[in-house]
């Protein structure tokens, strides 16, 4: 069976700092690979979502990176952390699928981050 | 960009009765989800359905699609206050590269 995992699960950070949020993905291959923000009370922001390695779309500019070094590796980052960077942070897979063809997602339990 | 939009906002029932919530939404689509996310965790999915389909059924959960209006509900039969969360409904465009989440309905169920 496929299981995701992030860590870590909670993250104060000072403003200025780095981030580097860290998702795998167990048990699939070539898997599409997504992170959200979810802000309080809101709902899923898409940020970056990756169809293979070394493949990156960002959705919006932001202060916000992605990589994926690995096929079941996804990792979020920053150089210098905004308060605005605050938020729940969701990896989620999804199996691969055409353009316009997206299936169900599986979502990480996710971080939450506190930038202060 | 907005895509899904779900209504009500929030919905307070007690056990037993149904919750139904609306997701309207703007382009064509290959299909819509729905999710749900209990307080503080990642989102599980629900159910799945495909743009040529009307109608699904999923133990106590049925969704239906409405292409022409643009819209979807989900039903939620004899509610428990397990079923307490928050429920997104997702659109995958056909012009679009991923889902597109909407904001959620806050579903809360009191014994």
């Amino acid at each position: 069976s496929q299981t995701i995992h992030q860590w870590p699960a909670t993250l104060v950070q000072p403003v200025g700092s780095p981030l580097s949020l860290e998702c795998t993905v167990e048990g699939t291959s070539n898997p599409n690979l997504y992170w959200y923000r979810q802000a309080a009370g809101r709902g899923l922001q898409l940020l970056f979502y990756s169809v293979g390695i070394g493949q990156i779309s960002s959705e919006v500019p932001q202060n916000l990176s992605a990589s994926r070094p690995q096929d079941r590796q996804f990792i979020l980052s920053s150089k210098k952390l905004l308060l605005s960077d605050s938020g729940f942070y969701l990896c989620a897979w999804s199996p691969l699928g055409g353009p316009g063809l997206h299936n169900e997602q599986f979502f990480g339990p996710g971080t939450r981050l506190t930038v202060l | 960009s907005q895509q899904g939009e779900e209504d009500p906002q929030a919905l307070s029932i007690q056990e037993g009765e149904n919750a139904t919530m609306n997701c309207s939404y703007k382009t064509s689509i290959n299909n819509l989800q729905w999710y749900r996310q209990n307080s503080g965790r990642g989102l599980v999915h629900l159910i799945l359905i495909r743009s040529n389909e009307r109608e699904k059924h999923s133990g106590r959960l049925r969704v239906t699609l409405d292409t022409s209006k643009k819209s979807s509900s989900l039903l939620i039969t004899a509610s428990r206050a397990a079923d307490t969360a928050s429920y997104f409904c997702a659109t995958d465009t056909q012009a679009g590269t991923a889902l597109i989440f909407g904001k959620g309905t806050t579903l809360s169920v009191s014994s």
